[in-house]
């Protein structure tokens, strides 16, 4: 079956460092978003990415950073420098690029960033 | 600046009463409209959108919408809610009224919980 996963479900960062999130999808889709979902805030935008080897930010992509190299893989690292990181982040993705495509966002299960 | 709003943070319903989840956007012009569902710990799920034409729209689990232009509204419906619908409902807006590079806009969702 076609779907997004992401991995871990459950992370751990200690003070001062990096974590990596995976985001893979096998939709063959183009358009991959990180969403960060904080209680009774619904989700913000961190990073987009609309092509292979592009990315933009997104609203609040301080301390964040992203690669896309591959069209299925999409990961997110937290740096040292997001210092609320606790959230729980999902991977999203599209299928299509044009502004004005209806298609809809496919989400993954997320992945619940803690602090040790 | 473009929002959308959920004015209810949480309702309480009794299973088998009809539920209505309240969703105002603010936009200059008609956006693409969605709602999706989220169970604890999980991704979210597409439950329907709406593009244009038929103002009341059908999704997947019995839920429907309506898109009502004067009101800036699409509330979310079910004539008679199941236990399993226990979950949080996001509103979304997407494009090409959120920003310009398919991002969604999110409310801040309602948690529904479901009286047996």
């Amino acid at each position: 079956d076609g779907g997004i996963t992401q991995s871990p479900k459950y992370l751990f960062r200690k003070e001062g460092q990096n974590v990596t999130l995976s985001c893979e999808q096998n939709l063959n889709h183009d358009a991959m978003y990180w969403y960060r979902q904080d209680p009774g805030q619904g989700l913000r935008l961190i990073y987009y990415s609309q092509i292979v080897n592009d990315f933009q930010k997104g609203d609040i992509a301080e301390g964040y950073s992203v690669s896309r190299e591959k069209k299925e893989s999409f990961p997110l690292t937290v740096t040292s420098a997001q210092k609320n990181p606790t959230a729980f982040y999902l991977c999203a993705s599209r299928n299509g690029t044009g502004v004005r495509s209806n298609q809809p966002q496919h989400f993954g299960d997320g992945t619940r960033l803690s602090i040790l | 600046a473009q929002s959308v709003t959920q004015p209810d943070i949480h309702i309480t319903v009794s299973e088998g009463a009809s539920l209505e989840l309240r969703c105002n956007y603010s936009y200059g012009a008609t956006p693409y409209l969605f709602w999706y569902v989220q169970s604890p710990g999980q991704g979210l799920q597409l439950l329907l959108k709406y593009f244009s034409g038929d103002t009341l729209v059908q999704g997947i689990k019995g839920f429907e919408a309506e898109f009502k232009r004067s009101q800036s509204s699409f509330n979310l419906r079910k004539p008679s809610v199941h236990w399993s619908d226990a979950a949080e409902y996001f509103c979304a807006v997407g494009p090409p009224f959120s920003g310009g590079y398919n991002k969604l806009i999110f409310g801040a969702g309602t948690r529904l919980a479901v009286h047996p």
